[in-house]
C-alpha cells in the first residue's frame, strides 16, 4: 500500500489560511469517507484534529476544517497562529489496512 | 484520565526479537479495536497492525507480516506487539493507538500513547 501523498511543506502568515491536501486512490480516500488528519509537533505524539474527513473533535478549534473531494482529502486552517506550526499527516483506511500520508510541514511565518 | 503507556523499547541486534507492551487505562479496553503505528527519525507515520477487540482478528503491513504479532490481554488492559527478526529499517518509534468509535475499520486515533523508541543496530 502507497502512502497518501501530501505537499512537503507549506507555508502561511499569522491570520492566513492555507490548505494541505492529500491525494489517494479509488482503493483508500476515493473509497471511504474515514479520512482523519493529525497535527504533530516535535517529540510529540500525534493529536487527532480531524476525523470522517470533516469532523472535529471535543477541544480542537474550529478553525481546522477538512474536506474531500474524489480520490483527494483536504485539511484548512484558517487564522493562523503560531501555534499551529507542526508536521500535519493525513491518514484513510484502505480496506484491510491503514495509509498515512508522508507529512506536511506547516512553517507560520 | 484516558491514557494508553507504550514500553519495552530499546536497542536489538538485527534479528533479535523484542516485545512491546502498551498499558490502558481510563476507558473499557476490551471494547475497542487497538493499532500499531511507527515512525523512524525524522520521517512520517507509517501503519504497523490491528487487532480486534477480542484478539480473534488481526492484520499486518506487508514490511512486518510473518515478524511481528499483534495480541491483546483484556484482563490485564494490554496491548502487545512482538517483533522478531528485527532489521535496521524497523528501527522506529512505535505509538500504541485506539480507535475512536471503537471497532471496525478505523474513523480515527483518538488516543495516542507517548511512544516506544526502538533501535536496531550492531
Amino acid at each position: 500500500q502507497s502512502a497518501l501523498t501530501q505537499p512537503a511543506s507549506v507555508s502561511g502568515s499569522p491570520g492566513q489560511s492555507i490548505t494541505i491536501s492529500c491525494t489517494g486512490t479509488s482503493s483508500d480516500v476515493g473509497s471511504y469517507n474515514l479520512v482523519s488528519w493529525y497535527q504533530q509537533h516535535p517529540g510529540k505524539a500525534p493529536k487527532l484534529m480531524i476525523y470522517e474527513v470533516s469532523k472535529r473533535p471535543s477541544g480542537v478549534s474550529n478553525r481546522f476544517s477538512g474536506s474531500k473531494s474524489g480520490n483527494t482529502a483536504s485539511l484548512t486552517i484558517s487564522g493562523l497562529q503560531a501555534e499551529d506550526e507542526a508536521d500535519y499527516y493525513c491518514c484513510s483506511y484502505a480496506g484491510s489496512s491503514v495509509v498515512f500520508g508522508g507529512g506536511t510541514k506547516l512553517t507560520v511565518l | 484520565e484516558v491514557q494508553l503507556v507504550e514500553s519495552g523499547g530499546g536497542l536489538v541486534q538485527p534479528g533479535g526479537s523484542l516485545r512491546l507492551s502498551c498499558a490502558a487505562s481510563g476507558f473499557t479496553f476490551s471494547s475497542y479495536w487497538m493499532h500499531w503505528v511507527r515512525q523512524a527519525p525524522g520521517k512520517g507515520l507509517v501503519w504497523v497492525s490491528r487487532i480486534n477487540s477480542d484478539g480473534s482478528s488481526t492484520s499486518y503491513a506487508d514490511s512486518v507480516k510473518g515478524r511481528f504479532t499483534i495480541s491483546r490481554d483484556n484482563a490485564k488492559n494490554t496491548l502487545y506487539l512482538q517483533m522478531n527478526s528485527l532489521r535496521a529499517e524497523d528501527t522506529a518509534v512505535y505509538y500504541c493507538a485506539r480507535v475512536e468509535w471503537g471497532s471496525g475499520p478505523p474513523n480515527a486515533f483518538d488516543i495516542w500513547g507517548q511512544g516506544t523508541m526502538v533501535t536496531v543496530s550492531s
